[in-house]
């Protein structure tokens, strides 16, 4: 079964300064998808970004980018210029790409200090 | 556009009793999967309902039921709830079996008492 981990419980940074996520993922196929997705206390769950595994490339929203080590099977989370608004629990997520299942790692409490 | 909406947003059920919970999909989308997710974890598979059926099933005993409707909404039931079925259940859903964004709900906070 595909595992995902996420082994930074919580972590803290200055607004406007970069903070890095990171995940780390177990699983034997090659066609999958890696997602990170932001609930703040609203508890909805919001898609931050996603990666193709096919893609080489690492995926990029405006202040949010990813650095996908898929040999290493590593996908961290990098966040620049932070936000008071990106303070929230981030979760890290693999979908297979004939599947429907997400698999979420135990998340990552993000606090951004004014 | 409402996106995914579920209610209620909280309840309190005592340890014994049967619960249903709502997920309205947002519109367009045909494909509803249910997620619990418990203090402090991330969210686990329950299932995925599509065209009315049951396509897939995460580890979740019989005691977790669904059904989705020809509008596409879709019911959680819970039976013969216990303590440890406390938790946060959120409702996803997308388009068909194509590989398009999952829009998610704000959930519905079950606390068994």
């Amino acid at each position: 079964a595909q595992t995902v981990t996420q082994s930074q419980p919580e972590m803290s940074v200055q607004e406007a300064e970069t903070v890095t996520l990171s995940c780390t993922y177990d699983t034997s196929e090659s066609d999958y998808y890696l997602f990170w997705y932001k609930q703040p206390p609203s508890r909805q769950m919001i898609l931050v970004i996603r990666q193709e595994a096919y893609k080489q490339q690492n995926a990029t929203e405006n202040r949010f980018s990813v650095n996908f080590q898929k040999a290493a099977k590593s996908f961290s989370l990098k966040i620049s210029d932070s936000q008071l608004g990106d303070a929230a629990m981030y979760f890290c997520a693999y979908r297979s790409g004939t599947g429907n299942q997400f698999y979420f790692g135990t998340g990552t409490s993000l606090t951004v200090i004014p | 556009d409402a996106g995914v909406t579920q209610s209620p947003t909280h309840l309190i059920k005592t340890r014994g009793q049967q619960v249903t919970l709502r997920c309205s999909p947002k519109s367009g989308h045909d494909t509803v999967s249910w997620y619990q997710q418990a203090l402090g974890q991330g969210p686990q598979f329950i299932f995925q309902y599509y065209e009315e059926e049951e396509r897939q099933r995460g580890n979740f005993p019989d005691r977790f039921s669904g059904h989705q409707f020809p509008n596409y909404s879709s019911e959680l039931n819970v039976n013969a709830l216990l303590l440890g079925d406390s938790a946060l259940y959120l409702c996803a859903s997308r388009e068909g079996s194509t590989n398009t964004e999952a829009f998610f709900g704000q959930g519905t906070r079950l606390t068994v008492v």
